[in-house]
C-alpha cells in the first residue's frame, strides 16, 4: 500500500517570499503523484501532478514540484507567493495501476504581508 | 474543468432528521468517491463506487449510506443526523481501467452542520 507524509502542517511566510511545501511518500510499486490546493469552502483542485517523464513538473498558478524517487519525495515550490495562495494543500499518491488516491494529512500555507 | 456538482452547498438541520446530499457528474466517469473533511483538515474516505449497482465503505466507518443507481449521479444519505455529523463532505470522481492514474475531480463540498 502507498502512504503519504507531509512533513509540516502549517507553513507561515510572508508575500514574495519563496515557499517549500514538503511531501513524502512510502510504496513498493511505481506511483502516480498529486498536488492539490484548497481554498476556504470549497473542493480540492489539482495544481500538479507527476505521472511519468521529466521529475521537474509545472502546474498551475506558478507552483512547480520535483519528483526525487531515491529520497521518495515530492516536494512543491513557488518562488515567490500571493497573499492569493493561502490555502490547504494535500499531496496524494496512486500506485500506477491506477487504484485510489491516497492523501496526506494537509499543509496549511499561511502567507501574511 | 471538472463537470461534478454537488447540492446543497451548506446546510443547517436540527438533530433526528433525514437528508441526503447530491452528487453528480457529467464526465462519465465509472468511479464515485465521498470523503469527509473535519476542521482539522484532513480528507478521510467513507464510500466509493466502482460502478452502477457497486457500493464500498471506506478507511473510516460512517454512519451514511451510498446508492449508485446512474452513472452520473452518487448520493449520500444520513437517515437521522446528529451533531457528531456535522463536517464538510466532498464528492469526487475519476476514471476507471486502463490508462486511469487515480487522479480525483472534486466538487465544492456540502457544509452541513447538525444542530
Amino acid at each position: 500500500a502507498q502512504s503519504v507524509t507531509q512533513l509540516d502542517s502549517q507553513v507561515p511566510v510572508f508575500e514574495e517570499a519563496p515557499v517549500e511545501l514538503r511531501c513524502n511518500y512510502s510504496s513498493s510499486v511505481s506511483v502516480y503523484l498529486f498536488w492539490y490546493v484548497q481554498y476556504p469552502n470549497q473542493g480540492l483542485q489539482l495544481l500538479l501532478k507527476y505521472l511519468s517523464g521529466s521529475t521537474l513538473v509545472k502546474g498551475i498558478n506558478g507552483f512547480e514540484a520535483e519528483f526525487n524517487k531515491s529520497q521518495t519525495s515530492f516536494h512543491l515550490r513557488k518562488p515567490s507567493v500571493h497573499i492569493s495562495d493561502t490555502a490547504e494543500y494535500f499531496c496524494a499518491v496512486s500506485a500506477n495501476s491506477g487504484y485510489a488516491l491516497n492523501f496526506g494529512k494537509g499543509t496549511s500555507l499561511l502567507v501574511t504581508p | 474543468e471538472a463537470d461534478i456538482y454537488q447540492t446543497p452547498r451548506y446546510l443547517v438541520i436540527g438533530t433526528g432528521k433525514k437528508i441526503t446530499l447530491e452528487c453528480s457528474q457529467t464526465m462519465g466517469h465509472d468511479k464515485m468517491y465521498w470523503y469527509q473533511q473535519d476542521p482539522g483538515m484532513e480528507l478521510h474516505l467513507i464510500h466509493y463506487s466502482y460502478g452502477v449497482n457497486s457500493t464500498e465503505k471506506g478507511d473510516l466507518s460512517s454512519e451514511s449510506t451510498v446508492s449508485r443507481i446512474r452513472t452520473e449521479h452518487f448520493p449520500l444519505t444520513l437517515e437521522s443526523a446528529r451533531p457528531s455529523h456535522t463536517s464538510q463532505y466532498l464528492c469526487a470522481s475519476s476514471v476507471r481501467g486502463s490508462g486511469s492514474t487515480g487522479e480525483l475531480f472534486f466538487g465544492e463540498g456540502s457544509r452541513l452542520t447538525v444542530l
